[in-house]
């Protein structure tokens, strides 16, 4: 089944610099690739998705990369506020409708 | 509301006793998932349900975990018997028609944490 690699595990930043979270996959058919923010005693919520037909996305602040060839996706968040401190969490699934997760990376941002 | 609902949102109880966890889905959303989120984990997948139908169940851990859907609505998990190591938090998400080849976004309710004494 899907693997899913999530990288650094803890992340630090100053207010206003941006973060950077990588993953990575095992299985080259799978297709989509979400985010999530979850917050402590909260589930997790969409954030940004990306399909695997596009390369980029962006929403505001938040963009999403795939690179296929390398099976790795990774989310940028620019302008760091202390609002964006959570877990984050990426996925992938091949379309069978059963989301693989990463581990999750705990966000810190500094004011 | 109109996010997913899930209840109890906490659940303390003995070992070997039988818990039944519910999950309202968004209205109109056709499918339906439940997955365990243990300390510092990832999300664990369990289930998924297309109408009240499971087509993918692979990821129940015992057959202590049973869960059905009616009405196309509403979800129950049930865990027989439960252990220590069943203590997690249990998601359920909900999302529009998902076909084969057809991933749509998945929301999340914010869960059920059980403790199993």
């Amino acid at each position: 089944g899907e693997n899913v690699e999530q990288h650094p595990s803890t992340l630090s930043v100053q207010e206003g610099d941006s973060a950077v979270i990588k993953c990575t996959y095992s299985d080259s058919a799978s297709n989509y690739f979400p985010w999530y923010k979850q917050e402590l005693g909260k589930g997790p919520q969409l954030i940004i998705d990306i399909r695997s037909n596009v390369g980029e996305k962006k929403d505001q602040r938040i963009a999403v990369t795939l690179n296929k060839t390398a099976k790795h996706f990774s989310l940028h968040i620019t302008e760091t506020q202390p609002e964006d401190s959570a877990v984050y969490f990426c996925a992938a699934s091949g379309g069978n409708n059963r989301l693989a997760f990463g581990k999750g990376n705990q966000v810190v941002v500094i004011p | 509301g109109a996010g997913v609902s899930q209840s109890p949102s906490n659940k303390v109880t003995e070992k070997g006793k039988d818990v039944e966890l519910r999950c309202d889905p968004i209205s109109g959303h056709t499918a339906l998932y439940w997955y365990r989120q243990s300390l510092g984990q990832g999300l664990e997948f369990l289930i998924y349900f297309q109408g009240n139908s499971a087509p993918d169940k692979s990821g129940l851990p015992s057959d202590r975990f049973s869960a059905e859907r009616t009405g196309g609505s509403v979800s129950t998990l049930t865990i027989q018997r439960t252990q220590q190591e069943d203590s997690a938090v249990y998601l359920c998400a909900s999302s529009f028609t998902g076909g084969a080849d057809s991933n749509q976004p998945q929301h999340f309710g914010d869960g059920t944490r059980l403790s199993i004494l």
